[in-house]
């Protein structure tokens, strides 16, 4: 089964510092790899996703992942933090059900705290 | 366009007592899927339907029942409620596409739970 690790269940930035949320990934076969983010008491909201198109994937609110084979990883980071970045990160993997649907396994979350 | 509604927001239940989570999209999408969230572990799936009538078990399963009679509608059921059930509660919900993976789940605000 594939599996995603995040390292670092807090990270604490200054305001306009660079953002940087650690995953790596396990994955016998090339992964699709997302990241979602939750605001407080929200659901959880798509940032980018990789799906091999590209290596550099850009998302929303500045956001983007670089996904690097020979690291497993698929890091997260924004260059320029913003108050309202505030919120926790996951980082998801995919895998294909017998009926063709996907299921996502999710990282155990990271905390992003922004330092005025 | 609601998205995906979930139904409580907030529920307390006694030990043993039953209730039912109901989770509704009008997005049109076929796949749809119930996750409990807890604090250091991330989202785990529960159970997930590719359709009306079909469902399956994700990975923490035990406890929980699952109905999806309408497209639009799935339900999520604790039939005797345990401690270990407090939780937080996410409804998601995916469009079919070809190709298959690294599509975007949509998810719900959530229910939050406690089982005393």
């Amino acid at each position: 089964a594939q599996s995603v690790t995040q390292l670092g269940s807090h990270v604490s930035v200054s305001e306009g510092a660079l953002v940087l949320l650690r995953c790596n990934y396990s994955s016998s076969v090339p992964p699709y790899l997302f990241w979602y983010v939750q605001y407080p008491n929200q659901g959880l909201q798509l940032l980018l996703k990789y799906t091999s198109a590209a290596t550099l994937v850009k998302g929303i609110n500045g956001f983007e992942a670089e996904f690097k084979k020979s690291e497993t990883s698929f890091h997260l980071t924004k260059p320029s933090a913003h108050m309202s970045d505030a919120a926790e990160y996951f980082c998801a993997v995919s895998d294909l059900t017998n009926f063709g649907n996907e299921k996502l396994t999710f990282g155990t979350g990271t905390r992003l705290t922004i330092i005025p | 366009n609601a998205g995906v509604t979930q139904t409580p927001k907030f529920r307390v239940l006694k030990t043993g007592q039953s209730m039912t989570l109901l989770c509704a999209q009008d997005m049109n999408h076929e796949y749809m899927y119930w996750y409990r969230q807890d604090p250091g572990m991330g989202l785990r799936l529960i159970h997930y339907s590719v359709g009306e009538g079909t469902t399956a078990k994700g990975e923490v399963p035990d406890g929980y029942n699952v109905s999806r009679l309408k497209k639009q509608n799935f339900l999520l059921g604790l039939e005797s409620a345990a401690p270990s059930q407090t939780s937080v509660y996410f409804c998601a919900s995916s469009a079919r596409l070809a190709g298959g993976e690294g599509n975007e789940q949509f998810f719900g605000p959530g229910t939050r739970l406690t089982v005393l």
